[in-house]
């Protein structure tokens, strides 16, 4: 399977600090992508990293990638309360038709 | 500019009805994605549709499921005799083209059988 995996499943934090979040794939990628989903409702892009890029940044977040391990990761810096959701990494495989998601972590913002 | 359009929002069939699932893409978006995401799960695949075209579905089921998106109107994913094990929310996501653009998601059809 080319479904990647978010480790860790479940993280819990207190409001102000910053949360990590990876995530590990199988095969060669164009891009991979990170997404939200709050409980109960649909996914909202958060931002797109190219194979070519090693990191990138949006507001509080920061991902980075390394095709070498074939990993990624999503760091919220200063969490808040409206951060908890879901978090998935999703990767686009060879044939760029599908988006592998993985099964993503669960994230808990305490406030 | 309104986002990916999805409904029913909720959608509630006895075991052996049909069940229709519509999708309208965001304005300019020709390319539309079904996923299913059971429970405590991540999303899993199901097809890819241009308009009038099926380009991959190696997600979806063999029997009682099927796609299509018409030149006119939304896509529809379509699943007969339904099974409680289909009870999952639906996501639709269109592009504008496909590959290394993201996909906007729809808020989903979640589906119960009982």
């Amino acid at each position: 399977s080319q479904q990647g995996e978010e480790d860790p499943q479940a993280l819990s934090i207190q409001e102000g600090e910053n949360a990590t979040m990876n995530c590990s794939y199988k095969t060669s990628i164009n891009n991979l992508q990170w997404y939200r989903q709050n409980s109960g409702r649909g996914l909202v892009h958060l931002i797109l990293i190219r194979s070519n890029e090693r990191e990138k940044h949006s507001g509080r977040l920061r991902v980075t990638l390394d095709t070498s391990k074939k990993s990624s990761s999503l760091l919220i810096t200063a969490s808040r309360a409206a951060d908890t959701a879901s978090y998935f990494c999703a990767t686009d495989g060879s044939t760029g038709n599908q988006f592998y998601f993985g099964t993503g972590t669960s994230l808990t913002v305490i406030p | 500019n309104a986002g990916v359009m999805q409904n029913p929002r909720h959608l509630v069939r006895r075991r052996g009805q049909e069940a229709r699932l519509r999708c309208s893409p965001m304005k300019g978006h020709s390319h539309v994605y079904w996923y299913r995401q059971l429970p405590e799960e991540g999303l899993k695949f199901m097809v890819y549709l241009q308009k009038e075209n099926i380009i991959d579905e190696s997600g979806m089921p063999k029997e009682r499921f099927s796609a299509e998106f018409p030149k006119e109107g939304p896509s529809i994913l379509r699943i007969q005799q339904v099974v409680r094990g289909d009870s999952a929310a639906y996501f639709c996501a269109s592009s504008r083209s496909r590959g290394s653009h993201e996909q906007y998601f729809g808020p989903g059809t979640r589906l119960t059988v009982t």
